[in-house]
């Protein structure tokens, strides 16, 4: 079977670093994406991890162990526009129909920021 | 650049009537995905398109959903008859090919099915 597991719920104030953990356990592998949705919005990129190492974007960085099946989203210096739902996703490769792939999203982080 | 528009934004019938969403991705952009997000839920694959052909439509419930991209721009993806169960935003996304990593969503349909 296909699993994603990430809490469900983090609170943090702003200012503070959080980091969002993510476990997976899937057929094929090709990489890690990190979404994030506010409410009653669409999901946005954040980032993508391949290799296994950390990607920093901003505020924003992600890390990626193959090895353990597991990667993290960190967010560093939390403002209240963080707020919202993040999506850990895998990318699973599938080698028919000329290959393509397709994201399997995790349920989801609700990160609520207080001030 | 413009993004992917969706439309209706709500959508409101009762169980057994029928409902059609409308999507048109980014220009240029040649894969298009339609996604079921249940509240509470991470967003679930219905069915993907590289141009106008299907690739992936493994989790589309075919005996109640339909879904067409005439043309390879915009698409269609219907529902008849509608459950309570298919109570959910739907959400359609675009990438530039079918193995670009990055996809781009738009704001989504929320059905709510009575």
């Amino acid at each position: 079977g296909q699993s994603l597991e990430q809490p469900s719920e983090v609170t943090a104030v702003e200012g503070a670093i959080v980091q969002i953990n993510c476990t997976y356990q899937t057929s094929g592998f090709y990489g890690l994406s990190w979404y994030q949705q506010h409410d009653g919005g669409a999901p946005t990129f954040l980032s993508y991890n391949a290799l296994d190492g950390l990607e920093e974007t901003g505020r924003f960085s992600s890390f990626l162990s193959r090895s353990d099946s597991y990667g993290y989203l960190l967010l560093q210096e939390l403002q209240m526009k963080d707020s919202a739902s993040y999506f850990c996703a895998v990318r699973d490769e599938a080698m028919f129909s000329g290959g393509y792939n397709k994201l399997i999203f995790g349920a989801g982080t609700r990160l609520a920021v207080h001030p | 650049e413009a993004g992917v528009a969706q439309s209706p934004r709500y959508k409101i019938i009762e169980k057994r009537q029928s409902v059609a969403f409308w999507c048109n991705p980014i220009s240029g952009h040649a894969t298009l995905y339609w996604y079921q997000q249940i509240l509470g839920q991470g967003p679930k694959l219905l069915i993907q398109f590289q141009n106008n052909g299907v690739v992936d439509d493994s989790q589309l419930p075919k005996d109640r959903f339909s879904a067409e991209r005439l043309k390879g721009v915009d698409s269609t993806l219907k529902i008849q008859p509608a459950k309570l169960e298919d109570s959910a935003v739907y959400l359609c996304a675009s990438s530039f090919y079918q193995t670009s990593y990055e996809q781009y969503f738009g704001p989504g349909t929320r059905l709510t099915v009575t």
